[in-house]
């Protein structure tokens, strides 16, 4: 019944090891996005797919790349992961890419980089 | 530029006293969306309410009311008699046009809300 779902919920890895996050949407979504959490809790948008073709990409860094399998799939991979990597990265998607309609997240994946 | 801001970073109340979350807004375009969304301690981001900029009609939801008023940019937020399970972080996003595709999400910073009994 989970409409987004991410998977893990929590990573521990070291410094310069690489990593991948899944995201998947069961709500028949075209749109995905990765978003940043800090540890302020401050929220960024990193990425946005649309029918698996990239329409947003946020000054990130090119160790991040997103990739999308499907419309239903949104994964983001992290190359040589530094220590300001740490936060939680949320998964979401939305009905359309336009800016009407609200975005519904996933649970988080909670990414600590020692 | 977008830009959202929420100028409580931290408010404490007692249960059954209601309280309002402050947003304030900036975009130079006509047409966008105003957001709130819900950051309970779990951690999940939970959508509250979508409003556009063209309906200035406040709204309310149970114990839930949000007021609009584009004169001031401002989304403001109350949550009348609260209760314990309202603590969380509350979210005001902005969603802007970008180009006419994709939706981007601009959030203010957050405000925590503590509910004791």
């Amino acid at each position: 019944d989970t409409a987004v779902s991410q998977t893990p919920k929590y990573l521990v890895t070291q410094m310069g090891n690489d990593k991948s996050i899944k995201c998947e949407q069961n709500l028949g979504h075209d749109t995905m996005y990765w978003y940043k959490q800090d540890s302020k809790k401050f929220l960024k948008i990193m990425f946005s797919y649309n029918n698996k073709e990239l329409i947003i990409n946020e000054t990130v860094p090119n160790r991040f790349s997103p990739k999308s399998p499907d419309k239903a799939h949104l994964n983001l991979h992290i190359n040589s992961l530094e220590l300001g990597d740490s936060a939680v990265y949320f998964c979401a998607s939305s009905h359309e890419p336009t800016f009407t309609y609200e975005q519904y997240f996933g649970p988080g994946t909670r990414l600590t980089v020692t | 530029a977008q830009k959202v801001t929420q100028a409580q970073t931290e408010i404490s109340v007692v249960e059954k006293e209601d309280v309002t979350l402050d947003c304030v807004y900036e975009t130079r375009d006509t047409t966008y969306y105003l957001f709130w969304y819900k950051q309970p301690p779990s951690g999940e981001l939970v959508f509250l309410i979508r409003r556009n900029s063209f309906d200035e009609q406040n709204e309310i939801s149970g114990r839930y009311s949000w007021n609009f008023q584009k004169s001031t940019s401002s989304f403001n937020f109350t949550i009348t008699a609260s209760q314990v399970v309202d603590s969380a972080v509350y979210f005001c996003a902005l969603s802007d046009t970008h180009t006419g595709t994709a939706s981007k999400l601009t959030f203010g910073t957050g405000t925590r809300l503590q509910v004791t009994l």
